[in-house]
């Protein structure tokens, strides 16, 4: 079945860390997202691409990188830049924006 | 900017009953509008799909339907099931690009048994 992966399911980050967050789709899409979801709050995007090897900055890029070097692949890195990283962790792709868009499960990361 | 605007926030109602969920949005020019729903601590589930040039799509128990003229879509829900009991939230693209997805407030939704 086609879909899309996160792993891991949850995630523990010490202070001062990075820690990557990852995404796979075998949907062949070619447009992936990144969104954070805080506690009773709706879903903030971080970064965007539209295509290997290029991504955007969404509204709330900093401290926060990706890369897209393949285009099933659109892993997250949160740095120890990211000062309040305790969220949900969201991923999405899409082929066209006539088709939908298609989330995973989540990652919910936790500061300890 | 495109805003979009659920309401009821909150909904409660008696097992088996019909039920529908509004969604409103400002800017009439849209590509489609997609329904989700999402259970506490999980992802987004895709439940329906409606394009510009459709009035209505159905999948089981599920009718969304679209009025792009008056900014409006609905959830209708048939025969509700506890199961059913989720977070709901409407969702339009940009008007152009690929870029991110405008969501609504969403209505919390809880089927009483």
């Amino acid at each position: 079945d086609g879909g899309i992966t996160q792993s891991p399911k949850y995630l523990f980050r010490k202070e001062g860390q990075n820690v990557t967050l990852s995404c796979e789709q075998n949907l062949n899409h070619d447009a992936m997202y990144w969104y954070r979801q805080d506690p009773g709050q709706g879903l903030r995007l971080i970064y965007y691409s539209q295509i290997v090897n290029d991504f955007q900055k969404g509204d709330i890029a900093e401290g926060y990188s990706v890369s897209r070097e393949k285009k099933e692949s659109f892993p997250l890195t949160v740095t120890s830049a990211q000062k309040n990283p305790t969220a949900f962790y969201l991923c999405a792709s899409s082929s066209s924006v006539n088709y939908g868009y298609t989330f995973g499960s989540g990652t919910r990361l936790t500061v300890v | 900017k495109q805003e979009v605007t659920q309401i009821p926030a909150a909904l409660s109602v008696p097992e088996g009953e019909n039920l529908v969920l509004n969604c409103s949005f400002t800017d009439s020019a849209i590509y489609n509008l997609q329904w989700f729903r999402q259970d506490p601590g999980k992802g987004l589930t895709s439940l329906l799909l409606i394009q510009s040039s459709q009035r209505e799509q159905t999948s089981g128990r599920l009718n969304a339907s679209l009025d792009k003229s008056s900014g409006r879509s609905t959830l209708y829900i048939a025969a509700s099931q506890p199961g059913d009991s989720a977070t709901y939230l409407c969702a339009v693209p940009p008007n152009f690009g690929n870029e991110k997805l405008t969501f609504g407030t969403g209505t919390r939704l809880t089927i009483i048994p």
